[in-house]
């Protein structure tokens, strides 16, 4: 079976672009989570939905940030114009509100952006 | 203050040795307490989860969790250089949210 699936898996591009980050989560996992990585501020959460409906924002940086979930299969972080700081390591994330370990969220293999 | 601590080393161990490896946390309401495994350019993977106090062993694995002191532990004994790789802890009360701690970041050499 599949785990996450994130594309693309390195994207860099300069400042003031567009840049749409793509995540297909584990099938039949209700939840799904947008994270970003830095050496300096470790795994921040972002975004979650649960069921496709976003539940907690309030880790969105700005207003350049958003996030959608058209259906249960597919997701979309957009940042809306780039800047250099949102260089970083992107993760998603999906978990089923029926697994064996609560809370337990299985990872993609993350989108590496670097914002010229 | 953040709700999560961790040290980010680098730590540096000679294969074989034990190796401690340690978060703090300031919210009481914790109660799932995770260690995920972070190898170079990849996700990180659950390695241990413990809910509550006590603790637990899987093969050369150890998690420990002392929620009067708000200090959990993982123990890796007879480490191997596959066992290099940045370890993170992640915590979770009621809600749906996981709180990760910085991680660190561990070198196993032969």
């Amino acid at each position: 079976d599949a785990g996450v699936i994130q594309s693309p898996r390195h994207e860099v591009t300069e400042m003031g672009q567009e840049v749409t980050l793509r995540c297909k989560p584990i099938s039949g996992h209700d939840y799904l989570f947008w994270y970003r990585q830095t050496m300096m501020r470790g795994l921040e959460l972002l975004i979650y939905f649960n069921n496709n409906v976003p539940i907690d924002d309030s880790g969105m940086p700005e207003d350049r940030f958003s996030a959608k979930m058209p259906n249960a299969s597919f997701s979309t972080l957009k940042i809306q114009p780039s800047e250099p700081r949102d260089s970083a390591v992107y993760f998603c994330a999906s978990r089923s509100s029926g697994d064996r370990v609560p809370n337990e969220q299985f990872f993609g293999p993350g989108t590496r952006l670097t914002v010229l | 203050q953040k709700e999560v601590e961790q040290d980010p080393g680098p730590l540096s161990v000679p294969e074989g040795a034990i190796v401690s490896l340690n978060c703090t946390y300031s919210n009481s309401a914790f109660q799932y307490f995770m260690w995920y495994r972070q190898y170079s350019r990849k996700g990180p993977e659950l390695l241990m989860y413990t809910y509550s106090s006590g603790n637990k062993e899987d093969g050369r694995f150890t998690a420990q969790v002392d929620k009067s002191s708000k200090y959990i532990s993982l123990f890796i004994r007879d480490s191997q250089p596959s066992d290099s790789a940045t370890y993170l802890c992640a915590m979770s009360g009621s809600t749906d949210k996981l709180i990760f701690g910085t991680g660190t970041r561990l070198q196993v050499f032969p």
